[in-house]
């Protein structure tokens, strides 16, 4: 398997654009986790997804930030409007749930930067 | 809600060192994953904790999981460059939430 696939891995736009990362999971996991990481706030979990349904989003930092799960193999995570706040590394992340517990494979990060 | 410490933020250690760290939760949990992140990569799963006062060992490195599953530990034995990195703890109550720590970030001297 190819692992957790994000798109693009680096993006730079300017504040009040939309901005809009892209996740597929490792196919057959049926968790999917949207994770922001900065130097000031470290790791942080923004929302997750349990066969494709939204299940935590209490980490979502305010209302321009949403994130879909169409199907299965496919999330997004949209901001809009950007910010220069919101200039971190997104990861996301899958796993299957197992009875001996949910290891947690990440993808490579979108790495953002809104000036 | 659930807060997970870990401690220290930073370790400068000469090659050849041991290297430990720690982690402590508010909460009672119900497991502990720990998780390595090379500069410029991404989290990488090392391993996971479940019963009470695990030990588990993986080469030069020694996970333990206290008695009261609120706290846990990363040992490394004779440290070596390639152990350069960010070490994260992740403990996952039975409401079935995660909560990373902040990390501690190792850096060796060769």
């Amino acid at each position: 398997d190819a692992g957790v696939i994000q798109s693009p891995r680096h993006e730079v736009t300017e504040m009040g654009q939309e901005v809009t990362l892209r996740c597929k999971p490792i196919s057959g996991h049926d968790y999917l986790f949207w994770y922001r990481q900065t130097m000031m706030r470290g790791l942080e979990l923004l929302i997750y997804f349990n066969n494709n349904v939204p299940i935590d989003d209490s980490g979502m930092p305010e209302d321009r930030f949403s994130a879909k799960m169409p199907n299965a193999s496919f999330s997004t995570l949209k901001i809009q409007p950007s910010e220069p706040r919101d200039s971190a590394v997104y990861f996301c992340a899958s796993n299957h749930n197992t009875f001996e517990g949910r290891t947690q494979y990440f993808g490579p990060g979108t790495r953002l930067l809104v000036l | 809600g659930q807060q997970v410490m870990q401690i220290p933020q930073y370790q400068h250690v000469q090659e050849g060192e041991d290297f430990t760290t720690y982690c402590n939760s508010s909460t009672t949990l119900s497991n502990i994953q720990w998780y390595k992140q090379r500069p410029g990569g991404h989290p990488v799963f090392l391993i996971q904790l479940v019963k009470s006062g695990e030990v588990k060992k993986q080469k030069r490195l020694t996970f333990q999981f206290g008695e009261a599953k609120k706290n846990s530990s990363l040992h490394i034995t004779a440290t070596q460059t390639t152990d350069v990195g960010t070490y994260f703890c992740a403990g996952r109550t039975n409401a079935g939430k995660s909560t990373f720590g902040d990390g501690t970030t190792l850096t060796v001297k060769p």
